[in-house]
C-alpha cells in the first residue's frame, strides 16, 4: 500500500462547477498536508498548507484535513478555464521533513 | 522575492554519458531539496540539505547519483553514468527553517533529462 493515495484521474468538468478532489494516506504520523498545483512543463506551485485536522479557506480554493479518517480534500468552487493543471496532494510527518506526494489527477475545465 | 532558479531546463542525453544539474535557491532559504518526477508520477525526494549539510539522502542511488551543496547556497546535482530509468524532471525546492511549524516548499520550474 503506497502512503500517499490520490484519486485517479483524469477528470473533466464544465466552468463553474465545484470540483473536489481528494487523498487518503495510511501513516498516521503525517501532520502537515499541502495541496500544489502544476501546470504543464512547470514546477509545483504551492497553492494551501495546512497543519493537523480542519478547514482552511483562500478564495475559490478550501482544503480540508480529516486526520481521523485520514483523509484530505481540496475543494474547488466556480471553477475555471485557468484551473486546469495537475493537482497533487503533499504531506510530511515533521517541520522540515520530506514531501510525499500522491500520483497527482490532471484537470480540465472547460468553457 | 525570485524563485527557485534551475538550469538548464532541458537535456538530452545517451545513457551511460554523464549530466550535471544547477539550482540556485531562494535567498535565505536554508534548507534545500532534489525531487525526481517521473512522467505521470508525484515527485519522489532524491535528497535533502540543511545549509551545506545533507539531512536526508535515503533515496538517492548513490552509485550513480552525488549532489553537493558548497556554500550552503546553491546545489548541483549529477548523474554518472545515466541510466534509461532516470528520465525524468529533476525538480529543486527549498524552504526556511523558521517557525515550530515549518514553512511551505518552494519549488523551481525542474530540468526534463531525457536518456536515449
Amino acid at each position: 500500500q503506497k502512503e500517499v493515495e490520490q484519486d485517479p484521474g483524469p477528470l473533466s468538468v464544465p466552468e463553474g462547477a465545484i470540483v473536489s478532489l481528494n487523498c487518503t494516506y495510511s501513516n498516521s504520523a503525517f501532520q502537515y498536508f499541502m495541496w500544489y498545483r502544476q501546470y504543464s512543463r512547470k514546477g509545483p506551485e504551492l497553492l494551501m498548507y495546512t497543519y493537523s485536522s480542519g478547514n482552511k479557506e483562500d478564495g475559490r480554493f478550501t482544503a480540508q484535513v480529516d486526520k481521523s479518517s485520514k483523509y484530505i480534500s481540496l475543494f474547488i468552487r466556480d471553477s475555471q478555464p485557468s484551473d486546469s493543471a495537475t493537482y497533487l496532494c503533499a504531506m510530511r510527518t515533521g517541520a522540515n521533513s520530506k514531501l510525499t506526494f500522491g500520483k497527482g489527477i490532471t484537470l480540465s475545465v472547460r468553457p | 522575492e525570485a524563485g527557485v532558479a534551475q538550469s538548464p531546463r532541458y537535456k538530452i542525453i545517451e545513457k551511460r554519458q554523464s549530466v550535471a544539474f544547477w539550482c540556485n535557491p531562494i535567498s535565505g532559504h536554508a534548507t534545500l531539496y532534489w525531487y525526481q518526477q517521473i512522467l505521470g508520477q508525484g515527485p519522489k525526494l532524491l535528497i535533502q540539505f540543511q545549509n551545506n549539510g545533507v539531512v536526508d539522502d535515503s533515496q538517492l542511488p548513490k552509485d550513480r547519483f552525488s549532489a553537493e551543496r558548497l556554500k550552503g547556497v546553491d546545489s548541483t546535482l549529477k548523474i554518472q553514468p545515466a541510466k534509461l530509468e532516470d528520465s525524468a524532471v529533476y525538480l529543486c525546492a527549498s524552504s526556511q527553517t523558521t517557525g515550530a511549524r515549518g514553512q511551505p516548499q518552494h519549488f523551481g520550474d525542474g530540468t526534463r533529462l531525457s536518456i536515449l
